[in-house]
């Protein structure tokens, strides 16, 4: 079975700075797909950005990109110029492309990040 | 309304109470979930429901009954509650059939549910 791990469960950032957060994932899928996730405080989860793990080229989306290192089953998010809007608790998951999908979605314990004026 | 709406946000509830959540959907998407959201706990998949058709209950206790009578409704019957089933739970929804190019959830706000 899959297992994701993220090892932070709080961080903080000034706001306009960098902040990385850090997930590992434990499969011996080849073919898989990896998403962040955040859910802000008394509001619902949306999807940051995903990542095939066929395409060796890491995702950004705006201020968001991935460090993906397949080899090591590691699945960085890296923020740039921080905003307090990032407040959020951040979810790192795996999935295995298997039908039906909706199944094989494991989620990682979640790490809080707090962006600080 | 747009995306996946959850009634109620908040529900306390005896522990011989019976309650029901409720989730829609208005994405066109075929499956829905339900997931318990517990502190410093990962997510915690309950049921899968794709084509209206249950395909997954993972050990879930049976005081909790899900229900979906289409594929943009989904219910969640709970009733003798004990207080560790206080916790947030997430109703999402996805476009899950073969051959589709996106696999993302899309979640509901949540029902933050306490169980005294």
């Amino acid at each position: 079975a899959q297992t994701v791990t993220q090892s932070q469960p709080e961080m903080s950032v000034q706001e306009a700075e960098t902040v990385t957060l850090s997930c590992t994932y434990d499969t011996s899928e080849s073919n898989y797909y990896l998403f962040w996730y955040k859910q802000p405080p008394s509001r619902q989860m949306i999807l940051v950005i995903r990542q095939e793990a066929y395409k060796q080229q890491n995702a950004t989306e705006n201020r968001f990109s991935v460090n993906f290192q397949k080899a090591a089953k590691s699945f960085s998010l890296k923020i740039s110029d921080s905003q307090l809007g990032d407040t959020a608790m951040y979810f790192c998951a795996f999935m295995k492309p298997q039908f039906p999908y909706g199944q094989n979605f494991v989620f990682g314990p979640g790490t809080r990040l707090s962006v600080l004026p | 309304e747009t995306g996946v709406t959850q009634t109620p946000r908040h529900l306390v509830m005896g522990m011989t109470n019976k309650k029901s959540l409720k989730c829609e959907q208005h994405l066109g998407h075929n499956a829905m979930y339900w997931y318990k959201q517990s502190a410093k706990k990962p997510l915690e998949l309950m049921f899968v429901y794709n084509f209206k058709e249950q395909t997954e209950n993972n050990s879930v206790p049976s005081r909790f009954s899900p229900e979906c009578p289409n594929s943009s409704h989904l219910f969640l019957h709970l009733h003798t509650l004990q207080p560790e089933d206080s916790a947030l739970y997430l109703c999402a929804s996805s476009q899950d059939r073969i051959g589709v190019s996106s696999y993302e959830q899309y979640f509901g706000p949540g029902t933050r549910l306490t169980v005294t």
